[in-house]
C-alpha cells in the first residue's frame, strides 16, 4: 500500500520568504498527487494536483508544486509567503480505484 | 457548480449518547462520497467511503458506521460515543471519471467540517 511521508511537522517563515513544504511518497508507479490546504477550524481546499504531463505544477494562490520521479517527491513551493498562507497543508496520493491516503500535514506559521 | 454541505458546525455530546452527522451534496449525481476525522497530531484517517446508495466501506473498525440514503446524502452515526471519538470531521465528494486507457482520478472537495468533542 502507499504511503505519504510529510516530514516537517511544524514551519516557521518570515512573512515575504520562499517556502518549500516537503512531500515524499510509497508507491510504485506514478501516483497521482495532490496539495490540500486547511484553515484553522475549516475544510480542505484543494490548491493542486498532478495526474501526469509537465512535472511542474501551478495551483491557486501562487503555490506550484514539482514531482520528481527519481526522488519520490512532490514538494509545494511558493516565492513570496503572505501572513494569509498561515495554515496546515496536506500532501495526498492516489493509487488506482482505491482512496486518496493522506500525509500527516505540516502546519505553516508566518511571522512578521 | 457543485457545493457540500455538512452540519452541525460543532457538536458536544456526553460519553454514550448517540451522534448523527450529515453530509449532503449539490449540484452532482451519483457522487463517491467519504468520512474523514482529524485528531491532533494524527492527520486525517478515513473512515468510510461510498461509491453508491446503500454501498459503505469501512477503513477502520470502531463504534462508527455510515449510511447512504439517498444519492447526495451521507450520514456518520454511532450508537454510543467514546471519548476517543472527539475530533473534526470532515466529508468529502469525489467524481470518479470514467477510465480512458485504464486509468482514473479521484479529485475529492471537502466540506466546512464538524467539530465534536465528547465530554
Amino acid at each position: 500500500a502507499q504511503s505519504v511521508t510529510q516530514p516537517d511537522i511544524h514551519i516557521t517563515v518570515s512573512e515575504g520568504a520562499s517556502l518549500e513544504l516537503r512531500c515524499n511518497y510509497s508507491y510504485g508507479a506514478t501516483p497521482y498527487l495532490f496539495w490540500y490546504v486547511q484553515s484553522p477550524g475549516q475544510g480542505l481546499q484543494l490548491l493542486l494536483k498532478y495526474f501526469s504531463g509537465d512535472t511542474l505544477v501551478q495551483g491557486i494562490k501562487g503555490f506550484e508544486a514539482e514531482f520528481k520521479r527519481s526522488q519520490s517527491s512532490f514538494n509545494l513551493r511558493k516565492p513570496s509567503v503572505h501572513w494569509s498562507d498561515a495554515a496546515e497543508y496536506f500532501c495526498a496520493v492516489d493509487e488506482e480505484d482505491t482512496p486518496l491516503v493522506f500525509g500527516k500535514g505540516t502546519r505553516l506559521s508566518v511571522i512578521a | 457548480s457543485q457545493t457540500i454541505h455538512q452540519w452541525p458546525a460543532t457538536l458536544v455530546q456526553p460519553v454514550g449518547s448517540p451522534l448523527s452527522l450529515e453530509c449532503t451534496v449539490e449540484g452532482t449525481s451519483n457522487p463517491n462520497l467519504y468520512w474523514y476525522r482529524q485528531a491532533a497530531g494524527r492527520g486525517l484517517q478515513l473512515l468510510f467511503y461510498s461509491v453508491g446508495i446503500g454501498q459503505i466501506s469501512s477503513e477502520v473498525p470502531q463504534n462508527l458506521s455510515a449510511s447512504r440514503p439517498q444519492d447526495r446524502q451521507f450520514i456518520l452515526s454511532s450508537k454510543k460515543l467514546l471519548l476517543s471519538d472527539s475530533g473534526f470531521y470532515l466529508c468529502a465528494w469525489s467524481d470518479l471519471l470514467p477510465p480512458p486507457a485504464g486509468t482514473s482520478t479521484d479529485t475529492q472537495y471537502f466540506g466546512p467540517g464538524t467539530r465534536l468533542t465528547v465530554l
